[in-house]
């Protein structure tokens, strides 16, 4: 079984749409969690950490459900610009330096 | 305040030859990783560093590829004799020490190696 599994997409949504992406993992002792965003053929940026108490950050609202294993990333009012591959990112137990990362889901924003 | 660098952008070898690959960490940054991105596939870690010392290699294969961060200078990923199946982004990313309290890695522009 993949550490970390998302669902590969593509999400072809409206500009303005709301838009959420779940991310499943399988250490339940994972102790953190990330969003990155890629875009084609460039390094992955840090979107945000994906904090137990759930934390919002602008247009986007990230949650962690430990009980289910599984982390999400809500996009509100989507801009062309938000077009990007969404990367979840997890560690594994306590080992807060060994990043696994999902494959990635593709978000298309059409005008 | 620069960011990760990598260099070269982009590498060509043939079958055989050796490919270097080098990155410096951001200023203050001193934990270095190294990671492989096959087409349309995620990231996959290969190896965590520190200032002359290895910490873990459990991602790298156990033929022909060594990484290295030398007291002085960048961190370099080498592949000897290099195969098709090489060809691949390879990504750096850097993070601040431990006790900063966070654990966040910021990753370089990559070398994207390709292989004839």
């Amino acid at each position: 079984r993949k550490e970390v599994e998302q669902d590969p997409g593509p999400f072809n949504v409206p500009e303005g749409a709301t838009v959420a992406f779940n991310c499943t993992y399988s250490n339940s002792a994972s102790q953190s969690f990330f969003w990155y965003r890629q875009d084609c053929r460039k390094e992955p940026k840090l979107l945000m950490s994906v904090y137990s108490s759930g934390n919002e950050d602008g247009r986007f609202t990230a949650q962690l459900n430990r009980a289910s294993q599984y982390i999400s990333l809500l996009i509100r009012d989507s801009k062309l610009s938000d077009s990007a591959t969404y990367l979840c990112v997890v560690t594994p137990g306590d080992n807060f330096n060994k990043f696994y990362f999902g494959s990635g889901t593709k978000l298309n924003v059409k005008p | 305040n620069a960011g990760v660098m990598q260099n070269p952008r982009h590498l060509v070898r043939r079958r055989g030859q050796e490919a270097r690959l080098r990155c410096s960490p951001m200023k203050g940054h001193s934990h270095v990783y190294w990671y492989r991105q096959l087409p349309e596939e995620g990231l996959k870690f290969m190896v965590y560093l520190q200032k002359e010392n290895i910490i873990d290699e459990s991602g790298m294969p156990k033929e022909r590829f060594s990484a290295e961060f030398p007291k002085e200078g960048p961190s370099i990923l080498r592949i000897q004799q290099v195969v098709r199946g090489d060809s691949a982004a390879y990504f750096c990313a850097s993070s601040p020490p431990e006790g900063g309290g966070s654990y966040e890695q910021y990753f370089g522009p990559g070398t994207r190696l390709t292989v004839t």
